[in-house]
């Protein structure tokens, strides 16, 4: 049972370019997640999608991120416009549907944004 | 905002000693899981806890939930070098919310 794919693992742009990074879910899964951990700091919750919508984007900042989960593909998370300090790894996570307890959360290896 | 404390912040150790990993919010969560981090990669989890009071058991570590469901601990026994690691703890909040809020992790080292 293939894991969270995320890809590209290592990214190299210049500022102002744009960033794209992909993540398929586990199979099975509905619902994905996208965290940021910033050197030195620990993950931070940005997006919350399912396929076709965005449940919660609290933590998105408001400006040149986006992120979609489409009907066929993979989730995309956006930067555009990149600056120096959106160098940072970007995990995605993956869930089954909704339980009542609450739902167990599963990572990718990450994606590592340098920005030079 | 939800927080959680997470203590110590680095710890380490002696091969086979015994130590603990304390987990602290002044919230409620739902449930709450435990990962390990290697460099360069992803969190990998251990172990999810949903029920006040809860204790599970992996090998050698044993987790516990608090019984108001605000804090949680991790313990390892006899700890080895393979169990060097960050471990994070994150908790999930009730509701239809369903995003983790992570402590800031307990980097372990475990010295040979």
């Amino acid at each position: 049972n293939a894991g969270v794919m995320q890809n590209p693992r290592h990214l190299v742009r210049r500022r102002g370019q744009e960033a794209r990074l992909r993540c398929s879910p586990m199979k099975g899964h509905s619902h994905v997640y996208w965290y940021r951990q910033l050197p030195e700091e620990g993950l931070k919750f940005m997006v919350y999608l399912q396929k076709e919508n965005i449940i919660d984007e609290s933590g998105m900042p408001k400006e040149r991120f986006s992120a979609e989960f489409p009907k066929e593909g993979p989730s995309i998370l956006r930067i555009q416009q990149v600056v120096r300090g959106d160098s940072a790894a970007y995990f995605c996570a993956s869930s089954p549907v909704l339980e009542a307890s609450g739902n167990t959360i599963y990572f990718g290896e990450g994606s590592w944004l340098t920005v030079v | 905002t939800q927080l959680l404390e997470q203590s110590p912040q680095f710890l380490s150790i002696q091969e086979g000693e015994n130590l603990t990993v304390y987990c602290n919010s002044s919230s409620v969560f739902s449930s709450l899981q435990w990962y390990r981090q290697e460099p360069g990669e992803g969190p990998v989890l251990l172990v999810t806890v949903v029920t006040g009071g809860e204790v599970k058991k992996l090998k050698r570590l044993t987790f516990q939930f608090g019984d108001a469901r605000k804090d949680s601990s991790l313990h390892i026994t006899a700890a080895q070098p393979g169990d060097t690691g960050l471990y994070l703890c994150a908790g999930q909040a009730s509701g239809s919310a369903r995003q983790l809020t992570f402590g800031s992790g307990t980097q372990l080292t475990v010295l040979p």
